[in-house]
């Protein structure tokens, strides 16, 4: 069964840039059966998808979030990685990984989340 | 950009029937899948492609579509079905879209 973990910085600067990584167990990042996707929720609102990747090269990003965002995969390491920049407190919230089955974007697997905080 | 438009809440009693629906132009062609998200945990998918029920989960949790809206009914409502639930779905760039999210309360 398939396990994913979030890490990363709890804090981030505001202006600076949010990094945090999925580290999957259970399963191959590299599978063609698969996409890998990132998540948000703020303190006490509803859920927000920021973007998706599929095999190395594929991705798709909400389109409020594209210019400030990227995902990556990490073969060597089977994880895959979000990059947001340009970060303000609105960032702030709960940050989820989580895995889909190819072609639905339905998101059947997640991480435990990880709760970033962007202030000075 | 695209929106999913739920009921912000929804109160039952025990062994009533909840019914949540979600609103969206383009509900008529793709589908929608729905999560409850109970508090500190991560969502779980409670149906698939409309009206599908994944394994595992309670047969008082159903699924309908008509038009541009879904419909979950949750039939016999229990008191540990308190949770949040959010609809999704794929607008026409194939980007994923949750709903605005319904809290529902077992009074």
């Amino acid at each position: 069964q398939v396990q994913l973990q979030e890490s990363g910085p709890g804090l981030v600067k505001p202006s600076q840039t949010l990094s945090l990584t999925c580290t999957v167990s259970g399963g191959s990042i590299t599978s063609a059966r698969h996409y890998w996707s990132w998540i948000r929720q703020p303190a006490g609102k509803g859920l927000e998808w920021i973007g998706r990747i599929y095999t190395s090269d594929n991705t798709n990003y909400n389109p409020s979030l594209k210019s400030r965002v990227t995902i990556s995969l990490d073969t060597s390491k089977n994880q895959f990685s979000l990059n947001l920049n340009s970060v303000t407190a609105a960032d702030t919230g709960m940050y989820y990984c989580a895995r889909g089955f190819y072609p639905r974007m339905v998101w059947t697997e997640w991480g435990r989340g990880i709760l970033v905080t962007v202030s000075s | 950009s695209y929106e999913l438009t739920q009921p912000p809440s929804v109160s039952v009693s025990p062994g009533q029937t909840a019914r949540i629906t979600c609103s969206g132009d383009a509900l008529s062609k793709q589908y929608t899948y729905w999560y409850q998200q109970k508090a500190g945990q991560a969502p779980v998918v409670v149906i698939f492609k409309d009206t599908e029920r994944p394994s595992g989960i309670p047969e008082r949790f159903s699924g309908s579509s008509s038009g541009t809206t879904v419909t979950l009914t949750i039939s016999g409502v229990q008191a540990e079905d308190e949770a949040d639930y959010y609809c999704l779905s794929t607008d026409s760039s194939d980007t994923s879209v949750f709903g605005t999210g319904t809290k529902v309360t077992v009074l």
